[in-house]
């Protein structure tokens, strides 16, 4: 079976566009997670969702939104890119968010801010 | 909110010998995992504890749960070159997981 698999792998901007990544869980899997990891740092949580309603929010400015399809992927959007978003956007999925669950990580989409 | 710290931020070890990341909460968790990543990689899961005082065991990993579920522990025995990556700790709560600052563990023959 596939594991998460994240779109694009890389990608470069420029300060003020915006950013579509994308997201496919696990086959069976119907909460997606995405973090951001900065260089050095542990991942950092940004939205939760589960059968298409946000269930976890952390704390990232508005410019931060995501969604969840009826098939379960999901797309994280940023708007007003800034320097500072450089970083590895990962995407986790689990069964479902009730619980503890072990996160499925992808190989992330790393995104390089100029 | 939430805080995780993890120590030490590195550790350089000679093949064969032990490893210890201690990892510690600013609140009460209800539960802990770990993950491991390796360079250029993504976080692999390791293992969950749930239970105050819980040890967990995989082949040469030693996972432990403090009593006030505040803290926890992770312990290589003999590492291997194959241990090389930077291990987190995670509180989970039911909505998201909040990563420690990253144990980095570099193994030389």
């Amino acid at each position: 079976d596939a594991g998460v698999t994240q779109s694009p792998t890389h990608l470069i901007k420029t300060r003020g566009q915006h950013v579509t990544l994308r997201c496919s869980p696990i086959s069976g899997h119907k909460s997606v997670s995405w973090y951001q990891q900065v260089l050095g740092q542990g991942p950092q949580f940004i939205f939760q969702y589960y059968e298409k309603e946000e269930r976890g929010r952390g704390n990232f400015p508005d410019r931060f939104s995501a969604r969840q399809f009826p098939n379960y992927s999901s797309e994280l959007n940023v708007n007003a890119l800034l320097l500072g978003d450089s970083a590895l956007y990962l995407c986790a999925s689990s069964l479902n968010p009730t619980g503890p669950q072990p996160q499925h990580f992808g190989d992330g989409t790393r995104l390089s801010i100029l | 909110g939430q805080q995780v710290m993890q120590i030490p931020q590195y550790q350089h070890v000679q093949e064969g010998e032990d490893f210890t990341t201690y990892c510690n909460s600013s609140t009460t968790l209800s539960n802990i995992q770990w993950y491991k990543q390796r360079p250029g990689g993504h976080p692999v899961f390791l293992i969950q504890l749930v239970k105050s005082g819980e040890v967990k065991k995989q082949k040469r990993l030693t996972f432990q749960f403090g009593e006030a579920k505040k803290n926890s522990s992770l312990h290589i025995t003999a590492t291997q070159t194959t241990d090389v990556g930077t291990y987190f700790c995670a509180g989970s709560t039911a909505s998201k997981l909040t990563f420690g600052t990253g144990t980095r563990l570099q193994v030389t023959l």
